[in-house]
This record gives C-alpha cells, structure tokens and sequence, in this order.
C-alpha cells in the first residue's frame, strides 16, 4: 500500500543529544513537509522540500535540519540546540507543493529524558 | 502573526445533533481551504476541501461553507457520530506561486451519545 512511514513511533533524547526522525514515503511525491504539533498551537512548519538535494526553512527551523539526498527520503535531525524538542513530529508529502492535499505519516513522540 | 484562527478549542455535541466548527483567517490572499481530522497519536487525514470560487462543498455527511466577506469557514457535520470524535484543523493556503498550508490551532471535537 502506499503511505509515509515514520519511524520510531516513540523516541526519548537525552540532554546535547541530536536524534534523527525518519520519514519514507512510496507516493512518488515532489514534495515533503515537516510539521511539529503542540498542544494548543497547532501544526507548525519546521522544514519543507519541494524537490530532491533542495529544501527550505519553514516557521520555525530554528534547531533542527534536514536532508532530501533521495525522492522517497526526508530525514529531520532535532539537534542539541532546539531546546524545547518534546513534541509530536508529523511528515507529510504531496504533489506541487501547493492546493493539493498533504498525505501525513504517523507521527513520531519526541521527549526529553 | 496567527493567519489562521480556531477559537474554539473543543466542542462538545450530542450524537446525532449538528456539528459546526469554525475557522477565521486573516489572509485575504488564501484562495483554498482544507480540513483535516486527527485522532491521538496518528496523523491528521484529509476531510473535505473548497476553493474560493465556491461557497459551499459538500460531501456526504461532511458540508464547508466559506464566507468570503467575512474571512470565515466553517465545517458542519450532520448527523454527528461518535466516531467523529477527534481533533479538526483548517488549513488555507494560496494556489498561485506553490504556497505552504497554514494551520489553525485545531478544535477537539466530542460526540457524546
């Protein structure tokens, strides 16, 4: 079936730790979005790419980076400097990157240890 | 800058009664709207979208009306279901020149039987 896998469900970091979050998708979608939810505000963009080897900051970067080296790949690293990383993390794909509709993963649950 | 606004963060509705949520923004170059439903800890699913040269999409149980005027939304549901249970996010975005989708905080619905 097709769909965006996240992986892992669960991941708990450690004080200066970075942790990558994976996101795999087989839709052959052009583009890919990073969204991190709180509660109460929302789904905000952290990072998106529209096409492969290229990739744009979104609301809110700050702390976190990416990679899209493959089509079906768009890894997102919460690095040591984020220092509010606990937080629901959403992968998402689509066509165009506009007006089309985003397919989401899973999501993966980040906390601090 | 909240370009889109949910204000109300949950809503409590009978079984069987009408569902209506709302969404406010404040962007008037937005010229497409969508809804998504989320349940705890999965990703949000597309529900039902409308373009701004309409006033009303309907599908199946599920209805979106946009104001234009008013720079209002909202997503009627009828009957509601206890099901329907979840949280609900509208998203706006601009066709023209491959813009993001923007988030409102999301509305915890509760259908009570």
């Amino acid at each position: 079936d097709g769909g965006i896998t996240q992986s892992p469900k669960y991941l708990f970091r450690k004080e200066g730790q970075n942790v990558t979050l994976s996101c795999e998708q087989n839709l052959n979608h052009d583009a890919m979005y990073w969204y991190r939810q709180d509660p109460g505000q929302g789904l905000r963009l952290i990072y998106y790419s529209q096409i492969v080897n290229d990739f744009q900051k979104g609301d809110i970067a700050e702390g976190y980076s990416v990679s899209r080296e493959k089509k079906e790949s768009f890894p997102l690293t919460v690095t040591s400097a984020q220092k509010n990383p606990t937080a629901f993390y959403l992968c998402a794909s689509n066509n165009h990157g506009a007006g089309e509709k985003l397919f989401f993963g899973s999501g993966t649950q980040l906390s601090v240890l | 800058d909240q370009q889109v606004k949910q204000n109300s963060p949950s809503l409590s509705v009978q079984e069987g009664r009408i569902s209506i949520l709302n969404c406010d923004y404040t962007n008037s170059m937005f010229d497409y709207f969508l809804w998504y439903k989320k349940y705890p800890a999965e990703g949000p699913t597309f529900l039902i979208s409308i373009s701004s040269i309409k006033d009303k999409n309907e599908d199946g149980r599920f209805t979106v009306f946009l104001n234009k005027s008013a720079k209002h939304l909202s997503l009627h549901i009828v009957p509601s279901q206890p099901g329907d249970s979840a949280v609900y996010f509208c998203a706006a975005t601009r066709i023209q020149g491959a813009q993001k989708l923007v988030f409102g905080q999301g509305t915890r619905l509760t259908i009570n039987p």
